[in-house]
């Protein structure tokens, strides 16, 4: 079964400072990747996505993540964090119709 | 402005009713997905729909009873449930197909007392 990982449940950086989430997959075939952020008392709302192509993808809010298949990783990245970007993110990998989650990093932005 | 829509957004009931969430989407996709989550967790899947038949149920108790009427409406039935089955139920949509992304509601607050 395919699966990932996120390194770090909780992340805390400086406004302005660069936002670095980790997520590492497991997978035996090329994997359908997703970034999902989750605001309090709210859904999960879309970042980004991997299916094929290009390996740099860009998303919402500035945000962007790079597959890399010799490290088994999809980093999500935000050159500089504003304070709205405190929130849950999820790193999910897509097998058939099951989506399956990380445990979720937790952000957290110091003024 | 989520285009899955919930309702009620919070639900209180006691071990002994029958209450029902709803769930619906007007984007066509054909997929529709029933997510159970507990607090600084992360979500997980309980039911998938795909083109209104049931296509995945994981392994969850009888007391939670899915049902899609169309294509653009999801039921999750609830009868004689726990206090441990309270949670934040989200309902999702997706086109179908392998690399589709979900969208998800904003989901029910459901307090079992």
């Amino acid at each position: 079964a395919q699966s990932v990982t996120q390194l770090g449940s909780h992340v805390s950086v400086s406004e302005g400072a660069l936002v670095l989430l980790r997520c590492n997959y497991s997978s035996s075939v090329p994997p359908y990747l997703f970034w999902y952020v989750q605001y309090p008392n709210q859904g999960l709302q879309l970042l980004l996505k991997y299916t094929t192509g290009a390996t740099l993808v860009k998303g919402i809010n500035g945000f962007e993540a790079e597959f890399k298949k010799s490290e088994t990783s999809f980093h999500l990245t935000k050159p500089s964090a504003h304070m709205s970007d405190a929130a849950e993110y999820f790193c999910a990998v897509k097998d058939d119709y099951k989506l399956s989650f990380g445990a979720g990093t937790t952000v957290t932005v110091r003024a | 402005d989520t285009e899955v829509t919930q309702t009620p957004k919070h639900l209180v009931m006691g071990m002994t009713n029958k209450k029902s969430l709803k769930c619906e989407q007007h984007m066509g996709h054909r997929a529709m997905y029933w997510y159970k989550q507990k607090a600084k967790k992360p979500p997980e899947l309980m039911f998938v729909y795909s083109y209104e038949k049931l296509s995945i149920n994981e392994s969850v108790p009888s007391r939670f009873s899915p049902e899609c009427p169309n294509s653009s409406l999801l039921n999750l039935h609830l009868h004689a449930l726990q206090p441990e089955d309270s949670a934040l139920y989200l309902c999702a949509s997706s086109q179908v197909g392998q690399g589709s992304p979900l969208h998800f509601g904003n989901g029910t607050r459901l307090t079992v007392t």
